[in-house]
């Protein structure tokens, strides 16, 4: 069964403006971590921002936020502001379980373009 | 923050020859790597858990003779594809758990293209 899903293969935004990227994940652990990474074309996974499942606050870094719904096991991703380098692969991933070295599970990403 | 290598970052070779890829962690320890295959226009899947000091944990459907995996140090672990052949081309990434504030996450190296010709 697929952990993690991503089901926008591809998204198009208008620059200055605001897109959300969408993720659900299935996990029966009360304890796991979600993540959103972004990969340009020369291939490099970049960490974007990090979501525990007991954080109650949605986590934010700069231009990205995590719209966390814990209820409905989601975990999406908002950009504000869109920057034309901001396009770019995104991809969604949930570590299981508390050992915050664990594996990641990846969702199969989301090409997003940014239209000037 | 924490910073991953992989060196080459893009090599062709033969079919039949074997190739090794290094990943280092430049200035944290890492008693915990893994490596990722990801093939063009899909994600990242991963291959293997590299431990310092003990054998690797492989991945359902990952060969183990053929991608040999050697963690040798806290800062070091190579990834050597056997015998490689045409199907195993890819990108192969690695990344390791470091700590950025409070929280540990995973750092990933740049990647390493492989073309098996």
């Amino acid at each position: 069964a697929q952990k993690i899903t991503q089901t926008q293969p591809g998204m198009f935004v208008q620059e200055k403006e605001a897109v959300t990227l969408d993720c659900t994940y299935d996990t029966s652990d009360q304890s796991y971590g979600l993540f959103w990474y972004k990969q340009p074309s020369s291939g490099e996974m970049i960490f974007l921002i990090y979501q525990g499942s007991y954080d109650e606050q949605n986590a934010t870094e700069g231009r990205y936020s995590l719209n966390f719904q814990k209820a409905r096991k989601s975990a999406n991703l908002v950009i504000s502001a869109s920057q034309l380098g901001d396009s770019a692969m995104y991809f969604c991933a949930m570590r299981e379980g508390y050992n915050q070295g664990g594996k990641l599970i990846f969702g199969q990403g989301t090409e997003l373009s940014v239209k000037p | 923050g924490a910073v991953v290598s992989q060196h080459p970052s893009r090599v062709i070779c033969k079919s039949g020859t074997s190739v090794k890829i290094e990943c280092r962690s430049l200035d944290f320890q890492a008693t915990t790597m893994f490596w990722y295959r990801q093939f063009p226009k899909q994600s990242l899947m991963l291959m293997a858990t590299s431990n310092e000091g003990s054998k690797a944990t492989y991945e359902q459907g990952v060969e183990k003779d053929k991608f040999l995996i050697n963690h040798a140090s806290l800062t070091l672990s190579t990834l050597t594809v056997t015998s490689a052949h045409p199907e195993d081309s890819s990108f192969y990434i690695c990344s390791a758990i470091g700590r950025r504030g409070p929280q540990e996450t995973q750092y990933f190296g740049p990647g390493t293209r492989l073309l098996v010709l």
